[in-house]
């Protein structure tokens, strides 16, 4: 049973430019969320995904957007790339399916992203 | 707004010795408590969590009791290993919803044989 897959797990970019990240949920999981992850600092909360809806954002800039498809797999984008971009980042599945919210997240081994 | 704070790292330990990352949290409400655990290259995993006050977390020898009186939920462990090595991070829930989580910054967990 394959877990949270995400590609690429390296890209360089460069400032100004736009870049996709892509992440396959666990088998059985509905739910995405995107976390940023600053080197020597605790991820933080983007913006969930959930019946093909952002549901829930964090405080990031409307630069940031995402997507979910029908098969709960999801795309994260970023445009007009800055320096302060550069991180890890992380997708997160769960399952909400029900109403029930509280499933353990499973994350990801991440997109470390450089923007020069 | 909620906040984590843990002890800064890094924290280097021999083999069996007793470990003890602290942390703290800032938060409305009643959220549930989490530690999560970052091997090299890897993903997050759960290590183990408490929704309430006065539950204990435990898993893999680890533990973490949530404690409201002084809004913490420190992690224990009374033996470590070399394979412990990781980075450690103490997260809560915001919301009601594990999918919307506030981590701490983490601290760096070296054991030496």
């Amino acid at each position: 049973d394959a877990g949270v897959t995400q590609s690429p797990t390296h890209l360089i970019k460069t400032r100004g430019q736009q870049v996709t990240l892509r992440c396959s949920p666990k088998s059985g999981h509905d739910t995405v969320s995107w976390y940023q992850q600053a080197l020597g600092q605790g991820p933080q909360f983007i913006f969930q995904y959930y019946e093909e809806e952002e549901r829930q954002r964090g405080n990031f800039p409307d630069r940031f957007s995402g997507h979910q498809f029908p098969n709960y797999s999801s795309e994260l984008n970023v445009n007009a790339l800055l320096l302060g971009d550069s991180a890890l980042y992380l997708c997160a599945s769960s399952y909400t399916g029900g109403g029930y919210q509280n499933s353990p997240l499973h994350f990801g081994n991440g997109t470390r992203l450089t923007v020069t | 707004g909620d906040s984590v704070t843990q002890m800064e790292g890094p924290v280097t330990l021999s083999e069996e010795a007793f470990l003890t990352i602290n942390c703290t949290y800032t938060a409305t409400g009643y959220p549930s408590l989490f530690w999560y655990v970052q091997y090299p290259g890897e993903g997050l995993q759960l290590l183990l969590k408490a929704t309430k006050a006065d539950d204990k977390g435990s898993n893999k020898g680890f533990e973490a009791t949530y404690r409201k009186e002084t809004t913490s939920f420190h992690l224990e462990k009374g033996s470590v290993q070399v394979s412990d090595s990781a980075v450690y991070f103490c997260a809560l829930n915001s919301g009601g919803s594990n999918y919307k989580l506030t981590f701490g910054k983490g601290t760096l967990l070296t054991v030496n044989p």
